[in-house]
């Protein structure tokens, strides 16, 4: 069965500072990653998607499948990127979406 | 507006008393899906439709049930509440899931519900 970790609970940086949220899972086939976001009493909602290779809010993240990761990086951190963050992995059939235990980034002024 | 909405938002009730948690969406989404968020637990799905009258098992479904008799809606029902079921609940809908498809999950704003 398919695993997503999450190895950080909580996170917490500076202002300006580089951030990487880690992300590791365990599945058989070939997986499709995703991370999410949630900010303060807001929905969640898909921050980017790794197909897509693209920087969204500065965030990026590189599907490593020789170390099963998908950490999410940003090289310096702003305050408004205080959330919560979720890995995600969908199987190959294409249906479920398995989630992590999830990430609370804080950032300091 | 292309979105998901539940209701209510927010519900308290006692053990035992039947509660339905409704799910809507607008954009003619033929997946939804049900999550239940718990501190240090993440977002663990309960039960998902893969559309009209196909229904099935998340990670979490002891406790729940739900039907999709429209593609619309996909309520939550909960026909004898346990406090091991407080938690914030999360609908969620995209197009036909599929591998290298722009099928993103759209989530609802949550439903907050605890069983005293």
């Amino acid at each position: 069965a398919q695993r997503v970790t999450q190895p950080e609970k909580l996170l917490s940086v500076f202002k300006g500072a580089p951030v990487e949220l880690k992300c590791n899972y365990s599945y058989s086939g070939s997986p499709e990653l995703f991370w999410y976001v949630q900010y303060s009493r807001q929905r969640l909602q898909l921050l980017l998607r790794h197909i897509s290779r693209e920087s969204i809010k500065g965030f990026t993240a590189d599907l490593n499948k020789g170390e099963t990761s998908f950490h999410l990086k940003k090289p310096f951190a702003q305050e408004e990127d205080s959330a919560m963050y979720y890995c995600a992995l969908r199987e190959t059939s294409g249906s479920r979406l398995t989630f992590g235990e999830g990430t609370q980034l804080t950032v300091n002024p | 507006e292309a979105q998901v909405t539940q209701n209510p938002r927010y519900l308290i009730t006692v053990t035992g008393k039947k509660l339905t948690v409704t799910c809507s969406q607008n954009m003619n989404h033929e997946y939804m899906s049900w999550y239940r968020q718990d501190p240090g637990l993440g977002l663990r799905q309960i039960y998902y439709s893969m559309n009209v009258e196909a229904t099935d098992k998340g990670d979490v479904p002891e406790g729940y049930k739900v039907s999709r008799k429209e593609k619309r809606n996909f309520p939550l029902i909960l026909e004898s509440p346990s406090p091991n079921q407080t938690s914030l609940y999360f609908c969620a809908s995209s197009s036909y899931p599929g591998q290298g498809m722009n099928n993103e999950q759209f989530f609802g704003p949550g439903t907050r519900l605890t069983v005293l």
